[in-house]
């Protein structure tokens, strides 16, 4: 069965310090995995993708993501956190299906970032 | 432009009422979703439709109902069963491989 987990549901970090949101899935065939931020009151941004190219995958504002299928993992990172990135990030799982294909969230993680 | 659109933004119901919220796109998506997110949680899958006329049970559909008469449009019925229907709706229209594009969300208020 297709699922996502975020392993933490809060993150706090130091500005200027390293950003690690941990994502797992699982999946019966090959999915394709995104990161998604929501900023407080605003609607959702893609902020990268992965659909079996490059492991690792680079996005907007400096976040990068690497596609580790061993592990079944697709961990979000930043070298260093900005207080604009305080935000909640989804990892986001699409697999195909009989039929078409299925998109579940995962239940998000927030960062915070302290000064 | 190609976009998708919800409707009304804000929508308020009475205790034993039904309620229609409106999603319609014109990006030509097959695939259309609802979500539900609630303070504090992340999105949680009510319905996803993959073509017309099919639909799928997400996580928690109980309470719901949906339609896809047209390619366009998905529209979520919240029926008098739904006992927690105070939330954030979002409705996303999808294809493999590309992101998801999401309306502007329904606030729905039980008065």
């Amino acid at each position: 069965a297709q699922s996502v987990t975020q392993l933490d549901s809060h993150v706090s970090v130091s500005e200027g310090t390293p950003v690690l949101l941990r994502c797992n899935y699982s999946s019966s065939y090959s999915p394709s995995l995104f990161w998604y931020v929501q900023h407080p009151n605003k609607g959702l941004q893609l902020l990268l993708k992965y659909t079996s190219a490059a492991t690792l995958v680079k996005g907007i504002n400096g976040f990068e993501a690497e596609f580790k299928k061993s592990e079944t993992s697709f961990h979000l990172t930043k070298p260093s956190a900005h207080m604009s990135d305080a935000a909640e990030y989804f990892c986001v799982v699409s697999d195909a299906k009989r039929g078409g294909f299925k998109t579940i969230f995962g239940a998000g993680t927030r960062l915070f970032v302290k000064a | 432009d190609g976009g998708i659109t919800q409707s009304p933004k804000y929508l308020f119901r009475k205790e034993g009422q039904n309620v229609t919220l409106s999603c319609e796109q014109n990006l030509n998506h097959d695939a259309m979703y609802w979500y539900r997110q609630d303070p504090g949680q992340g999105l949680r899958l009510i319905y996803y439709s993959q073509i017309v006329n099919d639909f799928q049970k997400g996580d928690i559909a109980e309470g719901y109902s949906v339609s896809r008469e047209k390619k366009e449009s998905f529209p979520l019925t919240v029926t008098s069963a739904q006992k927690n229907p105070t939330a954030f709706y979002l409705c996303a229209s999808i294809n493999l491989n590309t992101e998801a594009f999401f309306g502007q969300g329904t606030r729905l208020t039980v008065v």
